[in-house]
């Protein structure tokens, strides 16, 4: 199985700040990697695919890159709504596993 | 508008079965693969299982976690996707989503439902 291993576990920032979340292959998985922002008690949702791109109605301030092994999920300017637990995905090989997780908080 | 409604969920003991239904609304079922992610209590998100559309014959995948123990089902005229879990084990605790990917299916996991929990234990 393809592991994912995600930078860093837990996050500490501010309204305003600028946030970087790594996530690594244990593998090439070429540029199939999500995203994804779960908060308690509901489901994910799905912020970013193929690596880069935004899904319908998820703010700009939001932004992938990588290829290869190691991606990254930038938070331009975090807004109060932002705080919550992030995950990257990789569906190049079954299983699609997930990253452990980042949990972004104040 | 799309929507999952997960149910079946609830407390079963080990070794015992249980069936997840997922009604589907908003498209149609058979145009597209679905897929079952599950949360253990304080965990990370799981991918187990997927059920490819009609055109690719309703062909499945299965983590190693789970095969041979789940099977993933649809029923494309009542609008509604299956989940047969059975030798359930403590481990299979979870909150357990359905979700319709992507077209493709590679591209992320696009629909939601909202979970249900399934709780196993003596």
């Amino acid at each position: 199985d393809i592991q994912l291993t995600q930078s860093p576990s837990f996050l500490s920032a501010s309204v305003g700040d600028r946030v970087t979340i790594t996530c690594r292959a244990s593998q090439g998985i070429s540029s199939y990697l999500a995203w994804y922002q779960q908060k308690p008690g509901k489901a994910p949702k799905l912020l970013i695919y193929a690596v880069s791109t935004l899904q319908s109605g998820v703010p700009s301030r939001f932004s992938g890159s990588g290829s290869g092994t190691e991606f990254t999920l930038t938070i331009s300017s975090l807004q109060p709504d932002d705080f919550a637990t992030y995950y990257c995905q990789q569906l190049n090989a079954y299983p699609y596993t997930f990253g452990q997780g980042t949990k972004l908080e104040i | 508008e799309v929507q999952l409604v997960e149910s079946g969920g609830g407390l079963v003991q080990p070794g015992g079965s249980l069936r997840l239904s997922c009604a589907v609304s908003g498209f149609t079922l058979s145009d597209h693969y679905m897929d079952w992610v599950r949360q253990a209590p304080g965990k990370g998100l799981e991918w187990f299982g997927r059920s490819r559309n009609k055109a690719n014959d309703y062909t499945t995948e299965y983590a190693a976690s789970v095969k041979g123990r789940f099977t993933i089902s649809r029923d494309d005229s009542k609008n509604s996707l299956y989940l047969q879990m059975s030798s359930l084990k403590t481990e299979d605790t979870a909150v357990y989503y359905c979700i319709r990917p992507k077209t493709g299916g590679t591209r992320g996991m696009e629909v939601w439902g909202q979970g249900t929990t399934v709780t196993v234990s003596s």
